[in-house]
């Protein structure tokens, strides 16, 4: 079947705009997560949701990052006022509920801040 | 807290060779260990989990508690391994498994 899919692949935007990123989860998939892999940084924890809740937001950086994810599908991961220190590889995971230590990922979002 | 220690930003050897990555935990309870791979313009993906104690592409782990440690290992190195490798840590998070990623190391094997 389909895999972890995530739109748009590359982003450019200019500092102090918002931006939405999206993420597609494979169907029957509860758990979903959103990581930032940034250069020289490695794989960076931002939230785990499990249906349409987060218990988990205790890795977004900052009030500018917020998540929702809705029928238990579909996530956005927004970023309001954008800082070039932003600029990373977005990526989104999702797993079976029970079988949360197997992730699978999408292909990432490309963020540039300019 | 949990930590992933990956020491090496860029691991190169030879074709044949052999090839170890290493990889560091911090982690209070009882961790479950594992490794993600991506390959060039590849999607992230599971390469082994320690619980399984499988080979993969002739790759295996053994977890070492009393080191920390879950050092990635392949007795002969093949050019199609050439990729960045994760080691990751999971640990509960609200009732789910949160993965803890280290900073990847790239490993390049030469001809």
């Amino acid at each position: 079947g389909a895999g972890v899919s995530q739109s748009p692949s590359n982003k450019v935007t200019e500092k102090g705009k918002d931006v939405e990123l999206r993420c597609d989860p494979i169907s029957g998939h509860t758990a979903l997560y959103w990581y930032r892999q940034s250069l020289g940084q490695g794989l960076e924890f931002l939230i785990y949701f499990q249906g349409n809740s987060a218990p988990d937001k205790s890795g977004l950086p900052s009030d500018r990052f917020s998540a929702e994810r809705t029928g238990g599908s579909v996530s956005t991961l927004t970023i309001q006022r954008t800082q070039q220190e932003d600029s990373a590889v977005y990526l989104c995971a999702s797993s079976l509920y029970g079988q949360q230590e197997t992730q699978y990922f999408g292909p990432g979002t490309r963020l540039l801040v300019l | 807290a949990q930590r992933v220690t990956q020491p090496e930003k860029l691991l190169s050897v030879f074709k044949g060779a052999p090839v170890e990555l290493k990889c560091n935990y911090s982690y209070s309870g009882s961790p479950e260990l594992f490794w993600y791979v991506q390959y060039s313009r590849q999607r992230l993906q599971l390469l082994l989990r320690h619980i399984s104690r499988e080979s993969i592409k002739g790759f295996t782990a053994d977890l070492n508690k009393g080191e920390t440690s879950f050092h990635l290992k392949k007795p002969f190195a093949q050019e199609e391994d050439s990729a960045m490798y994760y080691c990751a840590l999971s640990g509960l998070t609200g009732g789910g498994n949160k993965l803890t990623f280290g900073t990847g190391t790239q490993l390049k094997v030469e001809l």
